[in-house]
């Protein structure tokens, strides 16, 4: 079973500054990975897929890289409704497909 | 984009089953791969298993292997999660989530989520 590692767990950040969260695979994955953010009492919202690319509706603020066994989302001049909790997500061998334990964005 | 709807809150006793059903409106469900998806209160997300039409069966975390079926039935465009022997533990919200096809992959729609409680 593939190991996602997020980190940090909690990153404090400020309206309007940079927020760059990691995600390591226990072994390559590709670019096999997803990013979602989740509010509470929400259901999950896919970000990015295949790494970088943008799911339909999502600002160009929100941007993913990496390949291989790390990524990285970043959320460029962060708005109030972006403070939420991000999960990573691979899909590169499975069963199961593995999500990561989530970084908590709060002000 | 398509809308997933699952079916209401079920408050159950342990050592009972619970089925949760997901119906897609505005698109099709069952010819793209079907996740169901847990969360803990308080806790990340789980992949529980996933209903793979080029399979046409689905696939399961190995840890719920044995306890857990999931289906789809063609005919009402809709899929099904049954969880058996219930435990304390398994308080949760349940999520589908429309994959690609042919396989699991990311989610980009989901249902609105179904609580679960088991209480005895």
């Amino acid at each position: 079973e593939i190991v996602m590692t997020q980190s940090p767990v909690t990153l404090s950040v400020s309206p309007g500054e940079r927020a760059t969260l990691s995600c390591r695979a226990s072994q390559s994955i590709s670019s096999n990975v997803a990013w979602y953010q989740q509010k509470p009492g929400q259901a999950p919202r896919l970000l990015i897929y295949g790494a970088s690319t943008r799911a339909t509706g999502v600002p160009a603020r929100f941007s993913g890289s990496g390949s291989g066994a790390e990524f990285t989302l970043t959320i460029t001049s962060l708005r109030s409704e972006d403070f939420a909790v991000y999960y990573c997500q691979q899909y590169n061998d499975w069963p199961p497909l593995t999500f990561g334990g989530g970084t908590r964005v709060e002000i | 984009q398509v809308q997933l709807v699952q079916s209401g809150a079920e408050v159950k006793k342990p050592g009972s089953s619970v089925k949760v059903s997901c119906k897609a409106s505005g698109g099709t469900l069952v010819s793209y791969a079907i996740s169901w998806v847990r969360q803990a209160p308080g806790q990340g997300l789980e992949w529980m298993g996933g209903f793979i039409p080029i399979f046409g069966s689905a696939k399961y975390a190995q840890r719920f292997q044995g306890r857990v079926t999931i289906v789809a039935d063609e005919s009402t465009d809709t899929a099904y999660m049954e969880l058996s022997s219930l435990r304390f533990e398994d308080t949760a919200f349940y999520y589908c989530a429309r994959g690609q096809f042919p396989y699991p992959t990311w989610h980009e729609s989901w249902g609105q989520g179904t609580l679960v409680t088991v209480s005895s």
